[in-house]
Order: C-alpha cells, then structure tokens, then sequence
C-alpha cells in the first residue's frame, strides 16, 4: 500500500534521447510536485500541479515537461536528454497547499 | 532570492546525547516552515509543519520551536539515538510566492549518532 509510487527507480540512458519517469499517489491529495536532488544533495522544486492544473512551474528547461492525466498521476517527460540532467528526480503529493509533502522513493536517472 | 540556512552542516554525538540544529529563514512575509527527516537511501518523510510564531510541536523525542519574527525555528533531539541518524532538512514557503506550497528547502543538517 505504497503512498507515493515512481518509476522506474534507476533510469540510465544515452544523451539526446527521451525518457518518462512516472508517479502515482494513493493518497486521495489534490497537489502534486516534481524535485530536483542536484549533486549537492539540494531538493529545488521544478513542478507543482493542484487538481491536474499547473500551479507552480519553475525556471526548468523546456524540454522538461509535466503531465497530469488525473489528480492521482503526474509524468515527468523530458526531451533530449543532456549530461547536466543526471540527478534524482523526486514526485511529492500533499493534501492542500500547507500540508506536509508525501515524498516518492526517487528515481535515480543517469544521462551517459 | 530566498535563503533557508540550516546549522550545522553535520554533526556527530554519542547515543543518549541530546542535540539540537537550526534553520534560519527570511522573517517577512512567512507562510510555513517544514521539517523533514531523510535517511539514506530513503525519501524524505515530514516531522512537523509550523505556521505561528511561538509554535512549539513535539513527537516522540523530537520538538520543534518556531520565532518567526527573527526568522528561525530549532530542532530538538532528546536523549538521541543511532535510529535517529538522518539528514534534517527544514523548508520554508512564502506568502507572497502565490503559492504557499512552494517549499524552498535548506541543505540539512546530517546527523550521525554513535552507539
């Protein structure tokens, strides 16, 4: 009865391509984020949806891109992949906007 | 720029000791401030969220206090345990970003207890 689920957990590919990770949360919330861990183990916030519309949406390249089907999934896509793009991509959900974050186990993507 | 400092960076201590860190934050226009509890190769889990001046929160061990007029909130751990080595990362949202729930995170404090 995992909460928040991500995958896939390890991700490795070549530079240039395009990569999926996905989350689901079974939490019945209504918000949920996209984070950055960078190499020195900083969480920065890239995304943040609420009831499948785009609320927070931070300075990320576009070749990052958010999709929300529904309240309980949100798809990090992320086009021609760079070097720089090696980290550990974190989904969160809460309940409302002041509530404690649901944090996901993380996917550890490395670009080659 | 907002900056969310947390002191120290790491610290070690024997089991029983007690031991508390610090997270400094811009004291205007203050939302929330989190704390947050990361063992390695876990995701990060909540421990408390503070949103008046004054608050105090304890669970277990554990308290929290948060003065939000000079922008800080302490962690406390007593009587610690080697259970409780973790990294603690405080997090701070601000009224004015248009939205509360964008939590700018500090760098943590690694804490690592000796049996």
């Amino acid at each position: 009865d995992t909460a928040v689920s991500q995958t896939p957990k390890y991700l490795v590919t070549q530079m240039g391509n395009d990569k999926s990770i996905k989350c689901e949360q079974n939490l019945g919330h209504d918000t949920m984020y996209w984070y950055k861990q960078d190499s020195k183990k900083f969480l920065k916030i890239m995304f943040s949806y609420n009831n499948k519309e785009l609320i927070i949406n931070e300075t990320v390249p576009n070749r990052f891109s958010p999709k929300s089907p529904d309240k309980a999934h949100l798809n990090l896509h992320i086009n021609s992949l760079e070097l720089g793009d090696s980290a550990v991509y974190f989904c969160a959900s809460s309940q409302d906007t002041a509530g404690e974050q649901f944090f996901g186990p993380g996917t550890r993507l490395t670009v080659l | 720029i907002l900056n969310v400092e947390q002191s120290p960076q790491s610290l070690h201590v024997q089991e029983g000791d007690s031991t508390n860190f610090t997270c400094s934050f811009p004291s205007s226009n203050f939302y929330a401030l989190h704390w947050y509890r990361w063992e390695t190769a876990k995701s990060p889990k909540a421990l408390f969220v503070m949103t008046l001046n004054g608050d105090e929160k304890k669970k277990g061990r554990i308290s929290a206090t948060l003065n939000t007029k000079e922008g800080y909130s302490y962690l406390y751990i007593k009587g610690s345990q080697p259970e409780d080595s973790a990294t603690y990362l405080c997090a701070f949202s601000d009224a004015r970003s248009g939205a509360t729930n964008k939590l700018i995170f500090g760098t943590g404090t690694l804490l690592a207890v000796q049996p």
